[in-house]
């Protein structure tokens, strides 16, 4: 079957503009996560939703920073008002369920950010 | 949050060498997986591996959970291993499932 899938793989704007970066998890994952990396590091956690609920949004950096799942499925990253610190790579995962190895989280190939 | 360290930060091999990556990790954890980012950035999931010893081919992992740390062994290395291996948790004393992940160890195999 078909693993996370992410859009676009990049994205270049200006800095003041807004971005939704998209991502697809796997079928039939119920937990969905957004993490970002910046060069050389580990990847951060940003958010992350049980099928349609937000479990939790502390990794957000700030209310310019949101995210929604509105089915349970695909699922949007919104930066509004972008600033040149916002440039990362934006990772996706899913995962099954929540015992055992139905945690394993699977990455998508990520979406690589650049604000001008 | 919990704290994730691995070492060495950087390793070169000759093909055909074998190595062994370390993840120390500062509380119990209920998740531990290893990756192998790719040169491409691709997030390649190795090893769910919260306890114990598991084995894929030329790559091996053990976690020994008591003593909060995690071994990736690698066999017979290939120019194909290159890139960098993160390992990355769950706190056990979390409901929630965010990975916490270390800096990583790069991986240089020349042919």
């Amino acid at each position: 079957g078909a693993g996370v899938s992410q859009s676009p793989r990049y994205k270049v704007t200006k800095r003041g503009q807004d971005v939704a970066l998209r991502c697809d998890p796997i079928s039939g994952h119920v937990s969905l996560y957004w993490y970002r990396q910046a060069l050389g590091q580990g990847p951060e956690f940003l958010t992350y939703f049980n099928y349609e609920a937000q479990q939790d949004k502390s990794g957000l950096p700030n209310d310019r920073f949101s995210a929604e799942r509105p089915e349970g499925s695909i699922s949007t990253l919104t930066i509004q008002r972008t600033e040149q610190r916002d440039s990362a790579m934006y990772r996706c995962a899913s995962s099954l369920g929540f015992a055992g190895p139905e945690k394993t989280q699977y990455f998508g190939p990520g979406t690589r950010l650049l604000v001008l | 949050g919990i704290q994730v360290e691995q070492s060495p930060p950087d390793l070169i091999l000759q093909e055909g060498a074998n190595s062994t990556l370390r993840c120390n990790f500062s509380d119990s954890v209920n998740n531990l997986q290893w990756f192998h980012q790719n040169p491409w950035g691709q997030l390649i999931n190795l090893f769910y591996i919260p306890s114990g010893t598991k084995q894929n081919g030329r790559l091996s992992a053990t976690t020994v959970a008591t003593e909060r740390y995690s071994l990736l062994y690698i066999s017979s290395s290939q120019t194909t291993d290159s890139g960098v291996y993160f390992c990355a948790v769950v706190d056990r004393g979390s409901t929630l499932g965010r990975l916490y992940f270390g800096r990583g160890t790069q991986l240089t195999v020349w042919p």
